[in-house]
């Protein structure tokens, strides 16, 4: 069975400072990830995604993210942090497998981020 | 281009009165889902669907219907709402089934069951 672990519910950082958001997973099979963030009274918005190849994935709006299959990680990564960056963060898996339930998603449990000045 | 758009945005029921959501996209999609999100516990799959006249359960469907009759829509229905239903609930889209499809997901609907 999928799964998605975001191991911190709060993360502070200062503005200029870079960010961490942490997240592992669980697959049966390989491992499909995707960042999500929502913004107070919005809806989902996709960041980035791995799917294959180079482990340092580059995505929307000056982030990445590094899949380390060794440690089953795929953690968000920002070198300077903007106040605007607050928000949700969401860590999720993507299920591979054949049949009715492809395409699924198993998201962690978000992660809040807060960027102070 | 509106994307994923639903209505309403905003309900309060009582306890015991039905409702439906709409869920509409204009991309062409075969997928649509419906999550819930609850504090502390991310998004939870309700139900699914792979295409037109297709519906499928996902990891919390009790107390919820479903239905896919056009393509571009999918309505979730609760039929007698309970507290344990207050909740945001948010629709989503994708292409197709290749790895690399990512999910668009609409606003959200803000329920209350009173």
């Amino acid at each position: 069975a999928q799964s998605v672990a975001q191991p911190e519910d709060q993360v502070n950082v200062a503005e200029g400072n870079p960010l961490t958001v942490k997240c592992t997973y669980s697959v049966s099979g390989n491992p499909y990830l995707f960042w999500y963030v929502q913004y107070p009274n919005r809806g989902l918005q996709f960041l980035l995604k791995y799917i294959t190849g180079d482990n340092l994935v580059k995505g929307s709006y000056g982030f990445e993210a590094e899949f380390n299959k060794s440690q089953t990680s795929f953690h968000l990564k920002k070198p300077s942090a903007l106040v605007s960056d607050s928000a949700l963060y969401f860590c999720a898996v993507r299920d591979g497998g054949r049949g009715s339930t492809l395409g699924r998603l198993y998201f962690g449990r978000g992660t809040q981020l807060t960027v102070w000045p | 281009n509106a994307g994923v758009t639903q209505t309403p945005k905003f309900r309060v029921l009582k306890t015991g009165q039905s409702m439906t959501l709409l869920c509409a996209q204009d991309m062409n999609h075969e997928y649509m889902y419906w999550y819930r999100q609850d504090p502390g516990m991310g998004l939870r799959l309700i139900h699914y669907s792979v295409g037109e006249g297709t519906t499928a359960k996902g990891e919390v469907p009790d107390g919820y219907n479903v239905s896919r009759l056009k393509k571009q829509n999918f309505l979730l229905g609760l039929e007698s709402a309970a507290p344990s239903q207050t909740s945001v609930y948010f629709c989503a889209s994708s292409y197709g089934v290749e790895v690399g499809r990512e999910q668009f997901f609409g606003p959200g609907t803000r329920l209350t069951v009173l």
